[in-house]
């Protein structure tokens, strides 16, 4: 298997601007899993879903942040509008649904907003 | 929530050292992983190991479910094993299929 497939791996935006980062899971993963790292707060979950359903959207900052599964195989989070604040590496991890299961971790996404 | 953190915050060895790296949690876990972040950024997975021990060549890791610890093992350390090293966990009793991360243990292995 591939592994977790991020798009893009970097963006550069401008502030205001509109940001759609891209998931693929591994096949048969039926958790998702968007992480953010920023140097202040580290590594925190965004949101996860479970079978394309999101289960726990706490971690998500504001209203400004959306993310969608429309199917097993592929998941967005957008960014409307962008800010500098959201500059950071967002990470999407997938698992088996069971309990006890290791998360794998895609390569990221560097975003940078100007 | 749980609470995870990880000692000493950073490391620096010569190679050919060997080290160990301790995360406390504060609850008991469904899931432990250590990770290794590379200078890429890269999260590569290490060991899933929320109880007992484990091997893979010159790394091992030791968790005591009990105690609430994880120990991770260095050996030998060689330049390539630079880059920060995180503990994670998963809290059994809250039911949140999330990881919560340690700040890291940041090591620089010198030639």
């Amino acid at each position: 298997d591939a592994g977790v497939i991020q798009s893009p791996r970097h963006e550069v935006t401008e502030m205001g601007q509109e940001v759609t980062l891209r998931c693929k899971p591994i096949s048969g993963h039926d958790y998702l899993f968007w992480y953010r790292q920023t140097m202040m707060r580290g590594l925190e979950l965004l949101i996860y879903f479970n079978n394309n359903v999101p289960i726990d959207d706490s971690g998500m900052p504001e209203d400004r942040f959306s993310a969608k599964m429309p199917n097993a195989s592929f998941s967005t989070l957008k960014i409307q509008p962008s800010e500098p604040r959201d500059s950071a590496v967002y990470f999407c991890a997938s698992s088996l649904d069971r309990t006890k299961e290791t998360q794998y971790f895609g390569p990221g996404t560097r975003l940078l907003v100007l | 929530g749980i609470q995870v953190e990880q000692s000493p915050p950073d490391l620096i060895l010569q190679e050919g050292a060997n080290s160990t790296l301790r995360c406390n949690f504060s609850d008991s876990v469904n899931n432990l992983q250590w990770f290794h972040q590379n200078p890429w950024g890269q999260l590569i997975n290490l060991f899933y190991i929320p109880s007992g021990t484990k091997q893979n060549g010159r790394l091992s890791a030791t968790t005591v479910a009990t105690e609430r610890y994880s120990l991770l093992y260095i050996s030998s350390s060689q330049t390539t094993d630079s880059g920060v090293y995180f503990c994670a966990v998963e809290g059994m009793d809250t039911g949140r299929r999330a990881l919560t991360f340690g700040s890291g243990t940041r090591l620089q292995v010198q030639p």
